[in-house]
Parts: structure tokens; sequence; C-alpha cells
């Protein structure tokens, strides 16, 4: 079974700086997807980014990018010109490729908090 | 376009009742999936359905049961309840096989007393 460890309970930036969140997991698997998602105080999950395995080259969406290492199974999150509205529960998460379903795996989330 | 929806968005139950939770997918998704979040926790895979069938299921005890319904909405029944089930349900949506990212619902907060 995967993994998905966060080992950063909880992080402070101040605005317009930038925070580095970190994720590992753990898989036999060769091919998979990896996601960061964003959890406001609102509840409601918002997909961050994805990254596929087989890409070598690191996701980017604005201000979000990835920082994939498949070797050491690492799978870090840069947010620059951290906003206040950045401000929410971030959560790894890791999908295989080969099961039947498409069920997400995640970790125990970092708390970022955005300070003016 | 609407996302994700479910119903109710919190509710209150007593130890040892029954409870169903909605979810209405995203449009033009078939693939529902339901996770348990505690306080505090990452969303915990309960099953997912496809084509009115589970397809996929997660370690969670007989007493949590779904359905599908032929316009791809579900339900999430949970049996004699217990304290510990006391969680924020999410639904997720994605639009079946081949893409793999899931669009999530803001939620049902139960709570077990």
């Amino acid at each position: 079974a995967q993994t998905v460890t966060q080992s950063q309970p909880e992080m402070s930036v101040q605005e317009a700086e930038t925070v580095t969140l970190s994720c590992t997991y753990d898989t036999s698997e060769s091919n998979y997807y990896l996601f960061w998602y964003k959890q406001p105080p609102s509840r409601q999950m918002i997909l961050v980014i994805r990254q596929e395995a087989y890409k070598q080259q690191n996701a980017t969406e604005n201000r979000f990018s990835v920082n994939f290492q498949k070797a050491a199974k690492s799978f870090s999150l840069k947010i620059s010109d951290s906003q206040l509205g950045d401000t929410a529960m971030y959560f790894c998460a890791f999908m295989s490729q080969w099961s039947a379903g498409n069920k997400l795996t995640f970790g125990g989330g970092t708390r970022v908090l955005v300070k003016p | 376009d609407a996302g994700v929806t479910q119903s109710p968005t919190h509710l209150i139950k007593t130890r040892g009742q029954q409870v169903t939770l909605r979810c209405s997918p995203k449009s033009g998704h078939d693939t529902v999936s339901w996770y348990q979040q505690a306080l505090g926790q990452g969303p915990q895979f309960i099953f997912q359905y496809y084509e009115e069938e589970e397809r996929q299921r997660g370690n969670f005890p007989d007493r949590f049961s779904g359905h599908q319904f032929p316009n791809y909405s579900s339900e999430l029944n949970v049996n004699a309840l217990l304290l510990g089930d006391s969680a924020l349900y999410l639904c997720a949506s994605s639009p079946g096989r081949g893409v793999y990212e899931q669009y999530f619902g803001p939620g049902t907060r139960l709570t077990v007393t």
C-alpha cells in the first residue's frame, strides 16, 4: 500500500515571500500521479497542481511549482509571492496509474499561514 | 456549470442511528468517490462508484455502504453510528477512465453524539 508523509504540520510566511512544503511518498510502482490540494477554511478541496511520474519536467501553475524527485520519492510544493488567500491546509496526494479506480491517498497536511 | 454538490451541509446524529449523505457530481462526470476526513487529518478513501457499481473500496467496515444512481449521483450510508464516525465527508467526481483529476464538493460535517 502506498503512504504519503508530510513532515511539516504548520508553516508561516510573510506576504510576498516564498514557502516550500515537503512531501514524501512510498510506492513500488513506476507510473503514478502526484497532486497538491488546497483546503481553505471553507472546506472545499481545490486542486493546485498535478505531476505525472513519467514526466521529468516539473509542473508549474502560475505562482505554484513543484520539485519532483522520483528516485528520492519526494514531491515538494513551492508557493511564490505568497498572498493572504493562500492561507489554507495543503495536502499532498498519490494516485496509482494501475488500480481499477483512481483513488487518492493523502498525506496528513500542512497548515500554511500567510501573514500581512 | 455547477460543480460537485453535497447535502446536507451539517447534521447531528445519535450513536447507533443511521445516516444518508448525498452527492451530485460535476456535469459530465460519471465517477464518484467518497472520503472521510477526521478533524486535523487528511482525507481517507472510503469507496468509489462507476457505472452504478462499487469499483474500489478502502479500509472501512461494512457499516459504510453506498449507491450510485443512473444520473451518476451517489449516496453514502452509514449504519450503527459510532462516535468515531464524526468527521467531514467529502465527495469527489471525475470524468471516468483515463482522466485522473478529481473535483471535490464542499463536504458534509457529521457529528455523532
